[in-house]
């Protein structure tokens, strides 16, 4: 079974260093998101993609982070200064697209982040 | 954003049916309803979704209310592998937004 791939699966960092995250996400996935969970929370959404292109990145920190998904197919999120809060487990998900139905979400293992 | 609100945790026996419960009175009509769970330091999971009718399939049942204000995730034997935390999410123009989810504790 396709499944949504990421790394690393941890990463620990000291503040003010930078950092970043990979996903592939499952073949022929339109849609891409990066998700932050904060422990004891609900993922929150940072960014949504439809393929190449950015359809939501309201939420993201964009002083600190950024996304790109240069080819429509696999995707980085880079944190450039690290802070003690950014401390989570980002997530990243695919969908088959976007539109007038709804999909289902297949998310990957995630990147727990320490900031030290 | 969409809202939905789920008790914090539940406790079931294994092997009973399992009922958990979501209200999301400001439903749209164009909003489905999804279910999402995950195991400890895991990503979510898909369940199920649906938009108006109740839906099956192998993992789980969707009852949805007839006006559509809440709904029910039905497990119908309960497992141990089934404890984990269980979201209920309107999916709004293909964007979920995740609460804090109800904890699923399962007893043998």
């Amino acid at each position: 079974e396709a499944e949504v791939a990421q790394s690393p699966r941890y990463k620990i960092t000291e503040k003010s260093q930078a950092v970043a995250f990979w996903c592939d996400p499952i073949s022929g996935h339109a849609t891409l998101y990066w998700y932050r969970q904060i422990l004891g929370q609900g993922p929150e959404l940072l960014v949504q993609f439809q393929d190449e292109s950015v359809v939501d990145d309201s939420q993201l920190p964009k002083d600190r982070f950024s996304a790109e998904r240069l080819k429509g197919v696999d995707s980085t999120l880079k944190i450039q200064p690290a802070e003690l809060g950014d401390s989570a487990m980002y997530l990243c998900a695919s969908s088959i697209t976007t539109g007038a139905t709804s999909y289902e979400q297949y998310f990957g293992p995630g990147t727990r982040l320490t900031v030290t | 954003d969409a809202k939905t609100t789920q008790p914090n945790s539940m406790e079931s026996n294994e092997e009973e049916p399992v009922h958990l419960p979501c209200n999301h009175s400001t439903i749209s009509g164009t909003d489905y309803i999804h279910w999402y769970r995950q195991l400890p330091s895991q990503g979510p999971e898909y369940v199920i979704h649906g938009l108006t009718s109740n839906v099956n399939n192998r993992m789980a049942s969707l009852a949805i209310a007839e006006d559509r204000k809440s709904s029910t995730l039905i497990l119908h034997r309960a497992t141990l592998r089934d404890a984990a935390v269980y979201y209920c999410i309107l999916n709004d123009r293909n964007q979920f937004y995740f609460g804090t989810g109800t904890s699923l504790t399962v007893i043998p």
